[in-house]
């Protein structure tokens, strides 16, 4: 049983870029979250997705969107790149009504230069 | 204040020893307490729910106090493998039965030979 994968596993980009990052669930979980983890500190919640919806935001610009697909898998993009969006982007799935227990891919990690 | 706060250390200890880690958090309608470890440059991973009973898993012992708005993780007899950051998780229940996740900074333990 795979667990959460994210692709791709470290990602270059320039100010101004767009980028897109993907996440497959694990086997059974139909929720999927975005956090943004820079260097030093703890994950920020970017949003949330199931039955194809956003349904939870944090503080987060609209430069930031999501997709989730029927398949449950789910897609983060960032639009104009900024050089503080250099961080870690954890993708985290977990049935929909489990709401305590969370499964973390093992993150892309994004380089804005 | 901050919603979930850690003292980010970090914790130098020598193999053997007992450490403690606490979180405050300010929410007092917060209703479920985790705490995550995480590996340098990997992703979160659940160590332990806390239980309003407090809850041991072999060295590890986490204890919650809603009085005093405070979640404790106790490490006995440390490893060398024990070195890592640990996150403090606060669940919120938001309006709408909505849950959000809140996340320390972490606290960063060194266990030394």
């Amino acid at each position: 049983d795979a667990g959460v994968t994210q692709s791709p596993t470290h990602l270059i980009k320039t100010r101004g870029q767009q980028v897109t990052l993907r996440c497959s669930p694990k086997s059974g979980h139909d929720t999927v979250s975005w956090y943004q983890q820079a260097l030093g500190q703890g994950p920020q919640f970017i949003f949330q997705y199931y039955e194809e919806e956003e349904r939870q935001r944090g503080n987060f610009p609209d430069r930031f969107s999501g997709h989730q697909f029927p398949n449950y898998s789910s897609e983060l993009n960032v639009n104009a790149l900024l050089l503080g969006d250099s961080a870690l982007y954890l993708c985290a799935s977990r049935p929909r009504y489990n709401t305590d227990t969370q499964y973390f891919g093992p993150g892309t990690r994004l380089t804005v230069l | 204040r901050k919603e979930v706060e850690q003292d980010p250390g970090p914790f130098n200890v020598p193999e053997g020893a007992t450490v403690a880690f606490n979180c405050t958090y300010s929410n007092s309608a917060s209703q479920s307490f985790f705490w995550y470890r995480q590996d340098c440059r990997k992703e979160p991973k659940l160590l332990m729910s806390v239980y309003s009973s407090g809850n041991e898993d072999g060295r590890f012992t986490a204890q919650l106090n809603r009085a005093s708005q405070y979640i404790s993780l106790l490490i006995r007899d440390s490893k060398l493998s024990d070195s890592a950051t640990y996150l403090c998780v606060v669940n919120l229940n938001n309006a709408g039965n909505n849950r959000k996740l809140i996340w320390g900074l972490g606290t960063s333990l060194a266990v030394n030979p």
